[in-house]
């Protein structure tokens, strides 16, 4: 049973417009939502977080956007670069527990000039 | 700083043949853990370990072993290869709850497996 839900599975944006990549989750426990950034032949690394006792976090061009009644929260790349294509995977953990993340199924993301 | 060093970075297999994807982490993480990357299905958790001496499974752990003598070493073991086990693995560690820098992962560079 997947817990995080991610869409779009892939992502064409042109150079300067705004990505957005969705995700959805069912345990109310997590209490932790970081977004992870992968270059190809790389492995993820973190790029931004959340916790769920705000509603946004911005850092430079990349901005979360958190909705706890919905269960959902977002990214959002402003400007989007050609530099910015690669994959993201959203997840989320439980701090309480064991740090295991889940992870979602990750979105392609390409930056066309 | 190396961070999480994987080795190798590509291995080709045949059916039935063992293998094992080091894991060498130089961040002092109690941390530990393996993940295997497939089209579509993102990142799954293998096995996992909080410390020496304890390791527990994740979400796919059928077909794979490890086990955890130092802090450093994680090391994941195939045990008779299968082509469904054709993927990049990556290592991650990080530290335990409670500290600073503790639920982000840093991960290897991944490990290319192909099971002919």
């Amino acid at each position: 049973q997947q817990q995080v839900k991610q869409s779009p599975q892939s992502l064409i944006v042109q150079k300067g417009g705004i990505s957005i990549i969705n995700c959805a989750y069912e345990n109310t426990a997590f209490d932790y939502f970081p977004w992870y950034q992968q270059f190809p032949g790389k492995g993820p690394a973190l790029l931004i977080a959340i916790r769920p006792d705000v509603s946004e976090k911005k850092e430079g061009r990349f901005t979360i956007s958190f909705n706890k009644s919905a269960k959902q929260f977002s990214l959002h790349i402003m400007d989007s670069q050609p530099g910015d294509s690669a994959t993201y995977f959203c997840a989320a953990i439980n701090t309480g527990t064991a740090s295991k993340l889940t992870f979602g199924t990750g979105t392609r993301l390409q930056v066309t000039l | 700083n190396a961070g999480v060093t994987q080795t190798p970075k590509f291995q080709v297999l045949k059916t039935g043949q063992s293998m094992t994807l080091q894991c060498a982490q130089d961040m002092n993480h109690e941390y530990m853990s393996w993940y295997r990357q497939d089209p579509g299905m993102g990142l799954r958790l293998i096995h996992y370990s909080v410390g020496a001496g304890i390791t527990d499974q994740g979400e796919v752990p059928n077909g794979y072993n490890v086990s955890r003598s130092t802090t450093e070493d994680f090391p994941l073991r195939l045990l008779s290869a299968a082509p469904s086990q054709t993927s990049v693995y990556f290592c991650a560690s990080s530290y335990l709850r409670g500290r600073s820098g503790a639920n982000v992962l840093t991960f290897g560079a991944g490990s290319r497996l192909t099971v002919l």
